[in-house]
């Protein structure tokens, strides 16, 4: 398995507070990805990045927010919690970007719940 | 906008069955293509990645075929195994942002 870990394994918090979630990787791969998985819609992409300090949006990004300042983390920000962003987030990660090599290799969540 | 589907939605079948599993989808420009499984409460393990000039990708008892201009890809399972029940997932990537689109799974058991 990529050596990917995610923190914390599950939360349950209120809405109006601020939360993050880090993903943590021990394979010095370039591209990190947050993804939000909901019943219906499958995984869909918040943010990604493609280096440190650098990142972009994806398709469901209102509301949060991410910072890589390491190679090997990358936090996700939900700067004021909604029952909307309850679901399960998967952090992924891929050495290769752009291209047919892109292979992205999964975390094992966190569920979140905000009440 | 992509758009990826998968049918059947759920799929029940006795052990040792030969099985297989579709996913379309809507824009053919796509880099790869992505299999993955996902046991309840657990993060996705990727199986299999069909490259775009490839037409298919094998590993052990799973093998997956793209017919690109078409839209479509099929995996298929030999001899079914209880442990080969889960979700599964397939995914393309296209776009200049390293996007993975997902299908919604088809949620397979293999009963004994």
């Amino acid at each position: 398995d990529a050596g990917i870990t995610q923190s914390p394994r599950h939360k349950v918090t209120e809405t109006g507070t601020p939360v993050t979630l880090r993903c943590h990787q021990t394979e010095n791969h370039r591209y990190m990805y947050w993804y939000r998985q909901d019943p219906g819609h499958g995984l869909r992409l918040i943010h990604y990045s493609y280096g440190v300090k650098d990142t972009d949006k994806g398709e469901v990004s209102d509301g949060y927010s991410v910072s890589r300042s390491k190679t090997e983390d990358f936090l996700l920000t939900l700067e004021s919690a909604t029952s909307s962003q309850t679901s399960v987030y998967f952090c992924a990660i891929s050495e290769a970007g752009v291209g047919s090599y892109n292979e992205q290799f999964f975390g094992p969540g966190t569920r979140l719940t905000v009440l | 906008k992509q758009e990826v589907t998968q049918i059947p939605a759920a799929l029940s079948v006795p052990e040792g069955e030969n099985l297989v599993l579709n996913c379309s989808f809507t824009d053919s420009a796509i880099y790869n293509l992505q299999w993955f499984r996902q046991d309840p409460g657990k993060g996705l393990t990727s199986l299999l990645l069909i490259q775009s000039s490839q037409r298919e990708q094998t590993s052990g008892r799973l093998n997956a075929s793209l017919d690109k201009s078409s839209g479509r890809s099929t995996l298929y399972i030999a001899a079914s195994q209880p442990g080969d029940s889960a979700t599964y997932l397939c995914a393309v990537l296209t776009g200049t942002a390293s996007k993975l689109t997902f299908g919604t799974g088809t949620r397979l058991q293999v009963t004994l």
